[in-house]
């Protein structure tokens, strides 16, 4: 059976500082995958999706990039985060219907 | 623009009656559409879909309904139990499309 796994539980960084969240997923081959991010009172924004190996689309502009260098794994990244990036992040893989991982919490502070 | 709306954020249905999410969308192209339920510092998990070629789908105590004219969907819970009590999403997407569409979502109570 499938199974998606992202790491951090949670997560308390400095303003300006670096970002790396990694997610992968176990028992397929060439799934999509998803980064969503979740904003208090928000709802699930998409946030990147890839449909395979080094290819990125990007849905919103932002302080964030993502990253697939392997078939399963899937990392969302940031150079110098902004308050503004706090929230709980899902990675998500999908074929037809989406499952999420367990989430990350972002503080940045 | 939101694609996908979830104008109640929240309810509150005493157990054993029947609670009823609602949700507009605004792409007529989503031909598939799904509910997810979420807890606290979990990610969604997958409750029950329903595919443009049919009105209503059931599973248990879940139903949902789509009404394409409208544009509109909606999950009843019959009965509603205090461990249904969390956010529902309601989501959209196109068959063999790569992006699901997620509403704001909608914080269901459940008193006992």
């Amino acid at each position: 059976s499938q199974t998606i796994h992202q790491w951090p539980a949670t997560l308390v960084q400095p303003v300006g500082s670096p970002l790396s969240l990694e997610c992968t997923v176990e028992g397929t081959s060439n799934p999509n995958l998803y980064w969503y991010r979740q904003a208090a009172g928000r709802g699930l924004q998409l946030l990147f999706y890839s449909v395979g190996i080094g290819q990125i689309s990007s849905e919103v502009p932002q302080n964030l990039s993502a990253s697939r260098p392997q078939d399963r794994q899937f990392i969302l990244s940031s150079k110098k985060l902004l308050l503004s990036d706090s929230g709980f992040y899902l990675c998500a893989w999908s074929e037809g219907k989406a499952f999420f991982g367990q989430g990350t919490r972002l503080t940045v502070v | 623009d939101q694609q996908v709306k979830q104008n109640s954020p929240s309810l509150s249905v005493q157990e054993g009656r029947i609670s009823i999410l609602n949700c507009d969308y605004t792409n007529s192209m989503f031909d598939y559409f799904l509910w997810y339920k979420k807890y606290p510092a979990e990610g969604p998990t997958f409750l029950i879909s329903i595919s443009s070629i049919k009105d209503k789908n059931e599973d248990g105590r879940f139903t949902v309904f789509l009404n394409k004219s409208a544009k509109h969907l909606s999950l009843h819970i019959v009965p509603s139990q205090p461990g249904d009590s969390a956010v529902y999403f309601c989501a959209a997407s196109t068959i063999g499309g790569f992006k699901t569409i997620f509403g704001a979502g909608t914080r269901l109570f459940v008193k006992a």
